[in-house]
């Protein structure tokens, strides 16, 4: 029972463009959510976060959106650089525990130079 | 000046054995974690533990036993190791019960 979705595995672009990295979640008891940045070999690292208070959060090139209704978050770069090149995971946490992450499966983004 | 730091960084062991992997955080943190990534690539929670206490306690098999001798220190010990241990453990700590939560660099275990 996946309650934090990535449907997107990979996704690649060009240096400079738009990265848009997707989430979808289905426990409507998540009141905050997060993104996590992991380079091979490393364990995650906190990047940004937003609660379900907001709807966007911005800090430099890294905004997330957040739409509740559709349960849905949105992680955007820009300017995409190479170095941004890793896996992003999207977590949730809320109700019961707050804590308690719940992680979704990742998608591995490739910045081409 | 690691953060959150893991011993060993890679464990291969045979079925059946015993090992354990340790986990230390200087950040002054008093919430630590284990996390299992397996082979789906999913990251799940195992336990958790504030000041020394056990606060999360998810579906683990008992052959798993976290021990945390004080707050900076969380180790995971795992009994009777099985195949469908394999897995990469990352630990990871917070300050209270924070959903901000800083890893270490993951210990990844293979059972032959």
């Amino acid at each position: 029972d996946q309650q934090v979705k990535q449907n997107s595995p990979s996704l690649s672009v060009q240096e400079g463009r738009i990265s848009i990295l997707n989430c979808d979640y289905t426990n409507s008891m998540f009141d905050y959510f997060l993104w996590y940045k992991k380079y091979p070999a490393e364990g995650p690292t906190f990047l940004i976060s937003i609660s379900s208070i907001k709807d966007k959060n911005e800090d430099g090139r890294f905004t997330v959106f957040l739409n509740k209704s559709a349960k849905h978050l949105s992680l955007h770069i820009v300017p995409s650089q190479p170095g941004d090149s890793a896996v992003y995971f999207c977590a949730a946490s809320g109700g019961s525990g707050s804590e308690k992450l719940v992680f979704g499966k990742g998608t591995k983004l490739t910045v081409n130079p | 000046d690691t953060a959150v730091s893991q011993t060993p960084k890679y464990l291969v062991t045979q079925m059946g054995n015993d090992k354990s992997i340790k986990c230390e955080q200087n950040l002054g943190h008093d919430t630590m974690y284990w996390y299992k990534q397996d082979s789906k690539k999913f990251l799940k929670i195992m336990f958790s533990y504030n000041n020394k206490e056990l606060i999360i306690n998810e579906t683990v098999p008992n052959r798993f036993s976290p021990k945390s001798p004080d707050k900076a220190h969380l180790n995971l010990h795992i009994n009777s190791l099985e195949l469908g241990d394999s897995a990469v453990y990352f630990c990871a700590s917070s300050h209270g019960a924070s959903a901000m939560q800083f890893f270490g660099p993951g210990t990844r275990l293979t059972v032959l």
